[in-house]
């Protein structure tokens, strides 16, 4: 199986500051169509994951643009540009280029 | 608007079954694989199944195969998760999820729990 690792596992932030994720996998993550299948997800307490980005880079619509992605092949981050309390929440990589698509073990971003 | 709502979970004891259901609207259903996804207390993501929208072909995690079974009705925009052979380890919130590879919209989960 692919293994994502994610670093930070916990990121004390300061309102107004920017943070930043990373998640590297096993494996590279092009598939073979030449899309590289990276997702990122928020998960508030107590609610279910929503996803930011897809395919590396790509906003979700409603995602405020302080949120961005980057990375390629086996690296990858997810960065705040500056982090507001509504951002409080664990956030996981996901790849979907090989089954078992697999997740990071979460980063816990707390203020 | 999107909506996937799941029903089914519950206190089963070890060995025993249960079948999620997740019935979607707002999306046309068929066109979509759709899948599962868990989370046991306190811990992060696992993807458990995924079914194809296309030609229904069908994906398992290895700790659930030989035990789990996906499925759907399209004429119903319902997709189901029949589990067999339960088991503690398999505790968790279940959460039905649109899509696959780059999977968009989830439920809010039903809990499952294994114990005697």
């Amino acid at each position: 199986d692919v293994v994502m690792t994610q670093s930070p596992l916990s990121l004390p932030v300061t309102l107004g500051q920017p943070a930043s994720i990373s998640c590297r996998s096993s494996l590279s993550l092009v598939h073979s169509d030449g899309n590289t299948y990276l997702n990122w997800f928020q998960q508030r307490p107590g609610q279910s994951p929503r996803r930011l980005i897809y395919k590396v880079s790509n906003r979700d619509s409603g995602v405020p643009d302080r949120f961005s992605g980057s990375g390629s092949g086996t690296d990858f981050t997810l960065k705040i540009s500056r982090v507001e309390a509504e951002d409080v929440g664990v956030y996981y990589c996901m790849q979907g280029t090989l089954w078992p698509y697999t997740f990071g073990q979460g980063t816990k971003v707390e203020i | 608007e999107v909506q996937l709502l799941e029903s089914g979970g519950g206190l089963v004891q070890p060995g025993g079954s249960l079948r999620l259901s997740c019935a979607a609207s707002g999306f046309t259903f068929s066109t979509y694989s759709m899948g599962w996804v868990r989370q046991a207390p306190g811990t992060g993501l696992e993807w458990v199944s995924v079914i194809s929208g296309f030609d229904g072909k069908t994906y398992y995690a290895d700790s659930v195969k030989g035990r789990f079974t996906i499925s759907r009705d399209n004429s119903k925009n319902t997709l189901y998760l029949q589990m067999n052979s339960l088991r503690a380890e398999d505790t968790a919130v279940y959460y039905c999820t649109k899509g696959g590879r780059t999977t968009d919209y989830w439920g809010q989960g039903t809990l499952v729990t294994v114990s005697s």
